[in-house]
């Protein structure tokens, strides 16, 4: 079974560009988060998907951040436009609602840095 | 309100020995899962072990097991026998039902093996 896949996995761009992530989470899984890690920090919740509805989006910066999952399936993250403080890694994940512990997988991540 | 305390930035461990990775977690909901994730330098976010809050019996999963102290609000990872392929950023997290399984991270805690 193929996991989390993301792309891509390292993004360099300058201040101010548009940057999109992209996220294909485990087939079958209705369950879609985007996390944000800083170095050094633990993982931080972005967004959460149950099919394609964003049902927490409290903690995105709507000001620059938006994020869709049209189909119910994969998911996109754009920034627009990029800050310096932007650059981490942003994660995505997956998990069942069988899973009775919410079990998430997680995707490699995608390294961005904003110079 | 959730939050998740790892007060260890860093452990050390001789091959072979036991460790134990320290974490608090303190939520206002009654039912909630605790998790151990080990994040490798390819940034993969694995799942090691899980803890049902309402199970009094912690769990093992073969040389790891946790200690779940409700009442005091403790959640330890022990290692035992480490091996090289063990050292890793090691992120405690929990999630409520309540939440509906939005997972809170601590800082992590990166662990060498020494050989």
């Amino acid at each position: 079974e193929a996991g989390v896949v993301q792309s891509p996995r390292y993004k360099i761009i300058e201040k101010k560009q548009p940057v999109a992530f992209w996220c294909n989470p485990i087939s079958g899984h209705n369950t879609l988060y985007w996390y944000l890690q800083n170095l050094g920090q633990g993982p931080e919740l972005l967004i959460r998907y149950e099919n394609e509805e964003a049902v927490d989006d409290s903690q995105l910066p709507k000001d620059r951040f938006s994020a869709e999952r049209l189909k119910g399936v994969d998911s996109t993250l754009k920034i627009q436009p990029a800050e310096l403080g932007d650059s981490a890694v942003y994660l995505c994940a997956s998990s069942s609602r069988d899973s009775p512990y919410n079990e998430q997988f997680f995707g490699p991540g995608t390294r961005l840095t904003v110079l | 309100a959730q939050t998740v305390t790892q007060s260890q930035p860093e452990m050390s461990v001789q091959e072979a020995e036991t460790v134990t990775l320290s974490c608090t977690y303190d939520t206002s909901e009654s039912d909630y899962y605790l998790f151990w994730y080990k994040q490798p330098p390819s940034r993969q976010m694995i799942l090691v072990i899980r803890q049902e809050a309402y199970k009094q019996q912690n769990a093992t999963e073969n040389r790891f097991s946790v200690n779940f102290q409700k009442a005091a609000k403790s959640f330890s990872l022990k290692i035992s026998d480490s091996q090289l392929g063990d050292a890793a950023m090691y992120f405690c997290a929990g999630g409520g039902i309540e939440s509906q399984g939005n997972l809170i991270f601590g800082k992590g805690t990166k662990l060498s093996v020494k050989p």
